[in-house]
């Protein structure tokens, strides 16, 4: 079956401008997660969510980041005011979760964004 | 709060051989589970082996083993027969009932031919 999907795969924008990253978890996954890597770094836990609410909202790292979901599928990310401190790969994954923070997590391509 | 290092920031080994990569991590929990992804240069993060932390048995899968020491908070992957596609950076991770993945900085694996 189909995995993880991300769009766009590369962003290019002006700091000061918003930009909507996209993901589109496994079908059936209820889990759906949000990380981003900056160049040569590990994996930076941004929130998580359980259907459609983000119990965790702890690693959003500023009040620029917000997240939604809508529908218990599809993810936004959305970065306002864009600043070239953000510029990284936003990486998103998503797993079973039948109640158990023990289920794999299958991550997609990623968001590649530069912010110029 | 819960850490995972790796402390080898680039490791190679000859095609055919075996190579161990290195992580540590430090948790209060009881109940967690590990993990080794491999991020090969097209940026998909692929899962290689996990581990649950209540299992003494080494999880293994194909040519990946680990070495997973619970007292010493140590979980170190071996990769035998070592091949070409192993190239990649190599991330170890752990996960408890918080539901964040905790990463470690990840070890970039050269396969010389």
């Amino acid at each position: 079956g189909a995995g993880v999907s991300q769009s766009p795969s590369n962003k290019v924008t002006e700091k000061g401008k918003d930009v909507e990253l996209r993901c589109d978890p496994i079908s059936g996954h209820t889990a759906l997660y949000w990380y981003r890597q900056s160049l040569g770094q590990g994996l930076e836990f941004l929130i998580y969510f359980q259907g459609n609410s983000a119990p965790d909202k702890s690693g959003l790292p500023s009040d620029r980041f917000s997240a939604e979901r809508t529908g218990g599928s599809v993810s936004t990310l959305t970065i306002q005011r864009t600043q070239q401190e953000d510029s990284a790969v936003y990486l998103c994954a998503s797993s079973l979760a039948s109640g158990g923070f023990q289920e794999t997590q299958y991550f997609g391509p990623g968001t590649r964004l530069l912010v110029l | 709060a819960q850490t995972v290092t790796q402390s080898q920031p680039e490791m190679s080994v000859q095609e055919a051989e075996t190579v161990t990569l290195s992580c540590t991590y430090d948790t209060s929990e009881s109940d967690y589970y590990l993990f080794w992804y491999k991020q090969p240069p097209s940026r998909q993060m692929i899962l290689v082996i996990r581990q649950e932390a209540y299992k003494q048995q080494n999880a293994t899968e194909n040519r990946f083993s680990v070495n997973f020491q619970k007292a010493a908070k140590s979980f170190s992957l071996k990769i035998s027969d070592s091949q070409l596609g192993d190239a990649a950076m190599y991330f170890c991770a752990y996960v408890d009932s918080n539901y964040q993945l905790i990463w470690g900085a990840g070890t970039k694996l050269i396969i010389k031919p």
